[in-house]
C-alpha cells in the first residue's frame, strides 16, 4: 500500500497569516493527490484534486502543489473559518489512502 | 440536491454483522465510482471499501474478507456487509462519491453525514 506521510500533525496559526502543510508518498503517485478539509462533527470537504486543481466554490486562498512523491497545501491568509484537520488522500492505485491529518488551531 | 445519506448503524457484540445502506438522491447514481470511508473517535480517516460503475470492488488489508460492498443502481443505493466485527472497527462510517472532471476520477466529492457503528459487548 501506498503511505502518506503528513506534518506537521498539527498547527497554530494567526488569522492573516500563510499556513502551509505538506504530505509525502512513499512511492511515486504523479499528481494524484486529493486535499480534503474536516470541521469537527461533519464529514469532510474536497478543496483541491489532481495535487493543484481547485474545487467549485472553494475560496481562492486555498492552493495545492507538487508532483512525484512531494506535494504542499497552503492557505494564503488564514481565516478564522479555516479552523478545521486537513488530510492529503492519494489515488494513485485503486486503494486510496489518507494522510494522518493536520489539526490547525487558531493561535 | 446531491446528497447521500446512511443509515443501518449501531452497536454490535464482537464477532457479529451489520449491514450498512447509502441512499443516493440529485445524481445519476450508476455512473460513479463510490466509497465507503471510517473514522474512529479521534483518529484520521480510513477508506474501507469502493467500488466501480460496473461493480468492480476493492478493499485494503484492514477488512477484506470480512467485508463486502455492493450496489443496487436500481434502488440508487450502496451497501457495505460488515462481518466478523471486531472492536476495532469501531467508527463513524461515512460513504462519499468518486467525483469526475473531463480529465477523469478526482477527489471524493459528495458525502453523506455517516453512521455510527460500534462494536462492544
Amino acid at each position: 500500500d501506498i503511505q502518506m506521510t503528513q506534518s506537521p500533525s498539527s498547527l497554530s496559526a494567526s488569522v492573516g497569516d500563510r499556513v502551509t502543510i505538506t504530505c509525502q508518498a512513499s512511492q511515486d503517485i504523479s499528481n494524484y493527490l486529493n486535499w480534503y478539509q474536516q470541521k469537527p462533527g461533519k464529514a469532510p470537504k474536497l478543496l483541491i484534486y489532481d495535487a493543484s486543481n481547485l474545487e467549485t466554490g472553494v475560496p481562492s486562498r486555498f492552493s495545492g502543489s507538487g508532483s512525484g512523491t512531494d506535494f504542499t497545501f497552503t492557505i494564503s491568509s488564514l481565516q478564522p473559518e479555516d479552523i478545521a484537520t486537513y488530510y492529503c488522500q492519494q489515488y494513485d492505485n485503486l486503494l486510496p489512502t489518507f494522510g494522518q491529518g493536520t489539526r490547525l488551531e487558531i493561535k | 440536491e446531491v446528497q447521500l445519506v446512511e443509515s443501518g448503524g449501531g452497536l454490535v457484540q464482537p464477532g457479529g454483522s451489520l449491514r450498512l445502506s447509502c441512499a443516493a438522491s440529485g445524481f445519476t447514481f450508476s455512473n460513479y465510482d463510490m466509497h465507503w470511508v471510517r473514522q474512529a473517535t479521534g483518529k484520521g480517516l480510513e477508506w474501507v471499501s469502493g467500488i466501480g460503475t460496473a461493480g468492480d470492488t476493492y478493499y485494503p488489508g484492514s477488512v477484506k474478507g470480512r467485508f463486502t460492498i455492493s450496489r443496487e443502481n436500481a434502488k440508487n443505493s450502496l451497501y457495505l456487509q460488515m462481518n466478523s466485527l471486531r472492536a476495532g472497527d469501531t467508527a463513524v462510517y461515512y460513504c462519499a462519491r468518486l467525483g469526475y472532471t473531463a480529465m477523469g476520477p478526482n477527489g471524493m466529492d459528495v458525502w453523506g453525514q455517516g453512521t455510527t457503528v460500534t462494536v462492544s459487548s
